[in-house]
């Protein structure tokens, strides 16, 4: 696609559930980002990969929250037993490393709330 | 710990006038910034970017101009129209490093009041 995807856009849950985020980056961007926006807040940065590998977890908060990108395309980010402190939007960004611009393109955004 | 601060959530300006946004920094290996605009409801989009080897950078009617002594950055958007309504993040990354990850200011709402 033109731009870069996410899945779904809302998604409401109850405490305890398992939750997938899914993101499709723009076709050819090697690099993608997950980051996290709270209420109020700035977008909090999660994870960045460049292919198929994690190059930066850094942010990811426990190890409640994972996400893989298999073949270096599409990416899911997974979060186990939700709790209401992980309602956020969860913003996906790629970039074109070739291009190296520094600028990250980003989707819309997955609205996660955790009743 | 917050290293890119904007330290005014909101600010509203006339159409026509000048909008000065303003960015902090505290991480000394930052070396490329960028201004992002959000609507509701969508992602953050670029807006311009300016790297530290520059003071000024401009693209029509939006200027970036850094201060690396202060650490500090500003967006001067110039004539503001109602249209710029949105709220804006400032970003830095340690490009030098490897490292491209942004990270992320806590945004101001602009209104521009027709």
């Amino acid at each position: 696609g033109a731009g870069v995807s996410q899945t779904p856009s809302n998604k409401v849950t109850e405490k305890g559930k398992y939750v997938e985020l899914r993101c499709d980056p723009i076709s050819g961007h090697t690099a993608l980002y997950w980051y996290r926006q709270s209420l109020g807040q700035g977008p909090e940065f999660l994870i960045y990969f460049q292919g198929t590998g994690a190059a930066d977890d850094s942010g990811l908060p426990n190890d409640r929250f994972f996400a893989v990108r298999p073949e270096g395309s599409v990416s899911t980010l997974k979060i186990q037993r939700t709790e209401r402190g992980d309602s956020a939007v969860y913003l996906c960004a790629s970039s074109s490393l070739v291009a190296n611009t520094g600028e990250l393109f980003f989707g819309e955004g997955s609205r996660l709330t955790v009743l | 710990d917050q290293q890119v601060k904007q330290n005014s959530p909101s600010l509203s300006v006339q159409e026509g006038r000048i909008s000065i946004l303003n960015c902090d920094y505290t991480n000394s290996m930052f070396d490329y910034f960028l201004w992002y605009k959000k609507y509701p409801a969508e992602g953050p989009t670029f807006l311009i970017s300016i790297s530290s080897i520059k003071d000024k950078n401009e693209d029509g009617r939006f200027t970036v101009f850094l201060n690396k002594s202060a650490k500090h950055l500003s967006l001067h958007i110039v004539p503001s129209q109602p249209g710029d309504s949105a709220v804006y993040f400032c970003a830095a990354s340690a490009r030098e490093t490897g490292a491209n990850n942004l990270f992320f200011g806590t945004g101001t709402r602009l209104t521009v009041i027709p």
